[in-house]
């Protein structure tokens, strides 16, 4: 079946930290790995994200790396700030022969970075 | 921003009735995606909808059902509204499926249903 797993589910560190995020999918099919934030009130927003084709990118003080033989991936935030708090959600993409390619998120980890 | 809108922001309802739901997509975008987000979860895939047919539908019933206009915006319908239908429905534009485009999420509409 088609599903993501996501750990932790809630993860608390200090200012200037590091933390990381993994998830697990299903889906060998799946080759597209987006990260969403997603603050109080808000929709997901896109921060970074990792096609099949590569294992590791990195976008400033994010970076993500894929394991596509263990169908794992996982999100790094380095020197963490206050403004970072928020629910990080992974997602696979999966393609049906419908035509359609939808996301299948994870279950969150919401993150507080403490001052 | 993503330039997806929605409206309205928040919308109650009472059990039975039924409700539209409105998604502006980005510039250039012809694909939208509607999710439901209940409260502590990720999104779930609702359907999708390119150039003004449904191309792919998640586990939800008949009574969720949607439409795409020839401007790419869409509309999401629920009919005989139920009391776990209470969530956060985001709606995401992008640009061709099956090509691994990203999906840029809107704010949602929360709607609550008493």
């Amino acid at each position: 079946g088609e599903n993501v797993e996501q750990h932790p589910s809630t993860l608390s560190v200090q200012e200037g930290d590091s933390a990381v995020i993994k998830c697990t999918y299903s889906d060998s099919a799946s080759n597209y790995f987006p990260w969403y934030k997603q603050e109080l009130g808000k929709g997901p927003q896109l921060i970074i994200d990792i096609r099949s084709n590569v294992g590791e990118k990195k976008d400033q003080r994010i970076a993500v790396t894929l394991n596509k033989t263990a169908k794992h991936f996982s999100l790094h935030i380095t020197e963490t700030q206050p403004e970072d708090s928020a629910v990080y959600f992974c997602a696979a993409s999966i393609y049906s022969q419908g035509g359609s390619e939808k996301l299948v998120f994870g279950k969150g980890t919401k993150l507080t970075v403490n001052p | 921003e993503t330039g997806v809108t929605q409206s309205p922001t928040h919308l109650i309802k009472t059990r039975g009735q039924q409700v539209t739901l409105r998604c502006s997509s980005q510039s250039g975008h012809n694909t939208v995606s509607w999710y439901q987000q209940a409260l502590g979860q990720g999104p779930q895939f609702i359907f999708q909808y390119y150039r003004e047919e449904e191309n792919g539908r998640g586990n939800f019933p008949p009574r969720f059902s949607g439409l795409q206009f020839p401007n790419y915006s869409s509309e999401l319908n629920v009919n005989a509204l139920e009391l776990d239908d209470s969530a956060l429905y985001l709606c995401a534009s992008s640009l061709d499926p099956g090509q691994q485009e990203t999906q840029y999420f809107g704010p949602g509409t929360r709607l609550l249903v008493l």
